[in-house]
């Protein structure tokens, strides 16, 4: 899989939208873009994840750029119960092209999100 | 719909006893999947279930490690003669299909050697 770089930490005003970059410059075709993150305590949970168009769900949008080497997450309302660690990962596209079932984190942004 | 659930939440075990840890994944994911995660650290893949069958052992630390799945649904991953070493927190984790797609997570069990 692709590599991914994500800033290490970011602060975010409460009830303001919270943008998390990550860069993934040697992304292949056949891979997605996915976000997770981790809230102290609690097991990884899944956000969203897309290929080449933005993609919307009720806890967040992702905006891929046309040359799909990096993205954004948007949190559009931030809470303080979405502080947590955010991991972007790519992933291959199909099974059949890997079975990378195995999930694996680097580091993730930390964010915080304050009163 | 309910997501995965573990139990039990934690689990304080003296050295040398065996424990068993149980996972309730969504109703009708057929991929299983147990990690380990150590404090601060990221995710260790331990065992894949599709359906009932184990095709991807590989990452269980040592024969101590066994885990099984019945009725295409809850599965047990068990820990023999337990080790200070062993403890961290088990993920569980199912998605409807194998490979890359989603995956979703309970919130562990939180296991402490004594």
């Amino acid at each position: 899989d692709a590599k991914t770089t994500q800033p290490p930490s970011m602060d975010c005003a409460e009830g303001r939208a919270a943008n998390l970059p990550c860069n993934h410059s040697t992304i292949s075709g056949n891979e997605y873009v996915y976000w997770y993150r981790q809230i102290h305590s609690q097991g990884p949970q899944y956000i969203i994840h897309g290929l080449k168009n933005n993609e919307t769900n009720e806890m967040a949008s992702l905006i891929i750029t046309e040359d799909r080497k990096s993205s954004t997450l948007i949190l559009p309302h931030a809470t303080l119960r979405d502080t947590a660690v955010y991991y972007c990962i790519v992933r291959a596209r199909h099974p059949t092209f890997s079975n990378d079932y195995k999930l694996s984190f680097g580091a993730g942004t930390t964010v915080t999100v304050r009163a | 719909g309910a997501g995965v659930s573990q139990s039990p939440s934690n689990k304080v075990t003296e050295k040398g006893k065996d424990v068993e840890l149980r996972c309730d994944p969504i109703s009708g994911h057929t991929a299983l999947y147990w990690y380990r995660q150590r404090l601060g650290q990221g995710l260790e893949f331990l065992i894949y279930f599709q359906g009932n069958s184990a095709p991807d052992k590989s990452g269980l630390p040592s024969d101590r490690f066994s885990a099984e799945r019945t009725g295409e649904s809850v599965s047990t991953l068990t820990i023999q003669r337990t080790q200070q070493e062993d403890s961290a927190v088990y993920l569980c984790a199912s998605s409807l299909a194998p490979g890359p797609g989603p995956q979703h997570f309970g919130d562990g069990t939180r296991l402490s050697i004594l």
